[in-house]
């Protein structure tokens, strides 16, 4: 069955270093890839996603996520972290009920040291 | 703002009863979704609703329903509450191919 982990709970860095969070999914084929971001109080919104072709994708507020199946993860990156990023990311692998039904990972909650 | 319009934003009720969580979909998305986000389980896919119809179910428990009107908008009914229901539900919306957009959500605790 298709599942997702994020192995990290918490990350701490500080504002202008640099951002990985790890994505590790398990799916029988090529897999629909998402990461979300959860602000405090705030729904999920999409940050990027990955379907298909170039395996590095850019999404909004600069993050981009890089697909590697040998490895079988979509981690996401950002070069410069800034304190408004703080809040917690998902990422999502597409569901066995298919398109658009997520299975989500247990998040990531990133913490932005001044 | 994603467009996706959940009410009401945060509910209390006591155990046994029964509350309707209502989202109004994206102008245009023919899907809709309904998505559990608890401490315990984490987000899960309950169901979904395509152009009034029920297209999939996931971890749905049966004391939840759901329904889509000819408007498009999106009802989700929680009978026989339990204290283990309580949690953040969303909704979200699509249209045919594109990714979904996700509403607020709606807080439900229940005592």
């Amino acid at each position: 069955a298709q599942s997702v982990t994020q192995p990290d709970i918490h990350i701490t860095v500080s504002e202008g270093a640099s951002l990985e969070l790890r994505c590790n999914y398990s799916y029988g084929a090529t897999p629909y890839l998402f990461w979300y971001v959860q602000s405090p109080g705030q729904g999920l919104q999409l940050l990027l996603k990955y379907f298909s072709g170039d395996t590095l994708v850019q999404g909004i507020k600069g993050f981009e996520a890089e697909f590697k199946r040998s490895q079988s993860s979509f981690n996401l990156r950002k070069p410069s972290v800034h304190w408004s990023d703080a809040a917690e990311y998902f990422c999502a692998v597409e569901g066995p009920l298919g398109f658009q039904k997520l299975v989500f990972g247990t998040g990531t909650r990133l913490l932005v040291s001044p | 703002d994603s467009g996706v319009t959940q009410t009401p934003k945060h509910l209390i009720t006591a155990t046994g009863q029964r509350v309707t969580l209502r989202c109004s979909p994206r102008s245009g998305d023919l899907s809709v979704y309904w998505y559990q986000q608890s401490l315990d389980q984490g987000l899960q896919f309950l169901i979904q609703y395509y152009n009034g119809e029920e297209r999939a179910k996931g971890n749905i428990l049966e004391r939840f329903s759901a329904q889509q009107f000819p408007d498009l908008h999106s009802e989700l009914n929680l009978s026989s509450l339990e204290l283990g229901d309580s949690a953040l539900y969303f909704c979200a919306s699509s249209s045919q191919g594109s990714e979904a957009f996700f509403g607020q959500g709606t807080r439900l605790t229940v005592v």
